[in-house]
């Protein structure tokens, strides 16, 4: 079965340091992968968008990487701070279908002081 | 950056009763809008992707007579949540897509739905 998986359980780490974030799927061929952030009661908001054919995408502390080998995404928060905790979102477009966006559950990431 | 803009935040309404929610693309044409569904902790489901001047097209399981969804602008979607039951409680979100840059989506603020 298709399946867009992220790590659940919620990610704690100390300000300053990198968040490492994980997005992993089953029986999609995706054309693009995207990250959102999403903060409580709130619509998402776009990150970052990585192509089939890119290895890594960089914006400002933010850095994604594409591995369609191992069928993962990871998306990477240097010099963390507490502003930055939410829920992050990755989310697919099938190549079958670019105009649907299939989204994985979230991680919710705590940066702590 | 483009500006979706989804009334109301929040609502809270009677069992049996119907809810519409409006999304609108502020600055921006959308020729297409999809709707989400979001539990507490769990993923965004995608009910419905809205096609300015045609109908709607509903994901497998969604009940397209019990989620009425009208595209009738290039800037306007409405999803019509009728005769509501406690079960549909949830947050609704809607997106739309910029023709000029295709492939990523903006988000409303969502809808907190509420059934007594």
């Amino acid at each position: 079965s298709q399946k867009i998986e992220q790590n659940s359980e919620a990610l704690n780490i100390q300000e300053g340091k990198t968040a490492t974030l994980t997005c992993n799927y089953t029986n999609y061929s995706p054309a693009y992968l995207q990250w959102y952030r999403q903060d409580p009661g709130r619509g998402p908001v776009f990150l970052l968008l990585i192509r089939e054919n890119e290895k890594e995408k960089r914006k400002e502390r933010l850095k994604v990487t594409f591995d369609t080998t191992l069928k993962q995404s990871l998306f990477h928060i240097t010099a963390s701070q507490p502003a930055d905790s939410a829920t992050y979102l990755c989310a697919l477009a099938p190549s079958s279908n670019t105009g649907k966006l299939i989204f994985g559950q979230g991680t919710t990431l705590q940066v702590k002081p | 950056g483009a500006v979706v803009s989804q009334h109301p935040s929040w609502v809270i309404c009677k069992s049996g009763t119907s809810v519409k929610i409006e999304c609108r693309s502020l600055d921006f044409q959308a020729t297409t809008m999809f709707w989400y569904r979001q539990f507490p902790k769990q993923s965004l489901m995608l009910m419905a992707t809205s096609n300015e001047g045609s109908k709607a097209t509903y994901e497998q399981g969604v009940e397209k007579d019990k989620f009425l969804i009208n595209h009738a602008s290039l800037t306007l979607s409405t999803l019509t949540v009728t005769s509501a039951h406690p079960e549909d409680s949830s947050f609704y979100i809607c997106s739309a897509r910029d023709v000029t840059t295709n492939e990523k989506l903006f988000f409303g603020s969502g809808t907190q739905l509420s059934v007594l």
